[in-house]
């Protein structure tokens, strides 16, 4: 059981937009500390998508984007593209003094 | 440029003692507010953080894994060293380790990640 909670999968159409959300509690999100996003494509590392709540990485397009709000927080995807299909996973820090991630979410490009 | 490579065994049997070794290059780990953490995945399951150390050689461990945990940093050899004693058939999978910036912060570069498969 994650300490981050997110939806298991996710799907849309080529061009749409999807969210993906991430809910935590007052003790990591809600605590006021910053979540961050990563892409696993099949077979491969996780690769930093959003840092602090809302910044992308050099090169991360800007059809992804973050957003917090409370005690959750989600990862916006615009113009979805074939590509786009993999895991995505939150992440954030907790008041025990330990990094924790969200429970991962598939996303099918239908 | 920053890379990150694991080593270790591949196979280990169930109640020996896992060592990897994180070897970094393009970062120092005397840099204030970077660390190195290690993170594993079971096959088709999700990411588990399980350490980290910082610049400082603060450690901060998973509540649940943390009696079974040590992590170390050798600084002049660019490296990190993850230890788990008691190893079990249910941690086998995919152990990675990653720069980690910021006190509470996120892992921006990663390695490639080793297989590890626990089994008699």
């Amino acid at each position: 059981q994650s300490v981050l909670t997110q939806p298991p999968s996710v799907s849309g159409a080529p061009g749409q937009r999807v969210t993906i959300s991430c809910t935590g509690s007052n003790s990591n999100i809600g605590a006021g500390y910053d979540v961050h996003w990563y892409q696993q494509l099949p077979g491969t590392a996780p690769k930093l998508l959003i840092y602090d709540n809302v910044n992308r990485p050099s090169g991360v397009p800007d059809r992804f984007s973050g957003s917090k709000s409370g005690t959750s927080a989600s990862l916006a995807i615009t113009g979805l593209q074939a590509e786009d299909e993999a895991d995505y996973y939150c992440q954030s820090y907790d008041s025990s003094l330990s990094v924790v991630f969200g429970g991962g979410t598939k996303l099918t490009v239908l | 440029q920053i890379t990150l490579k694991e080593s270790g065994p591949t196979l280990v049997k169930p109640t020996q003692t896992l060592t990897l070794t994180c070897s970094f290059s393009g970062f120092s780990l005397s840099t204030s507010g970077v660390g190195v953490g290690w993170i594993r995945q079971p096959p088709g399951k999700a990411l588990e953080w399980l350490a980290l150390i910082y610049w400082d050689d603060d450690k901060r461990y998973s509540p649940s894994l943390k009696t079974r945990l040590t992590i170390t940093k050798d600084t002049s050899k660019n490296q990190v060293v993850l230890t788990m004693t008691n190893m079990d058939p249910v941690d086998t999978g995919t152990y990675y380790c990653a720069q980690y910036f910021g006190t509470s912060g996120y892992h921006d570069y990663w390695g490639q990640g080793t297989l590890v498969t626990v089994s008699s």
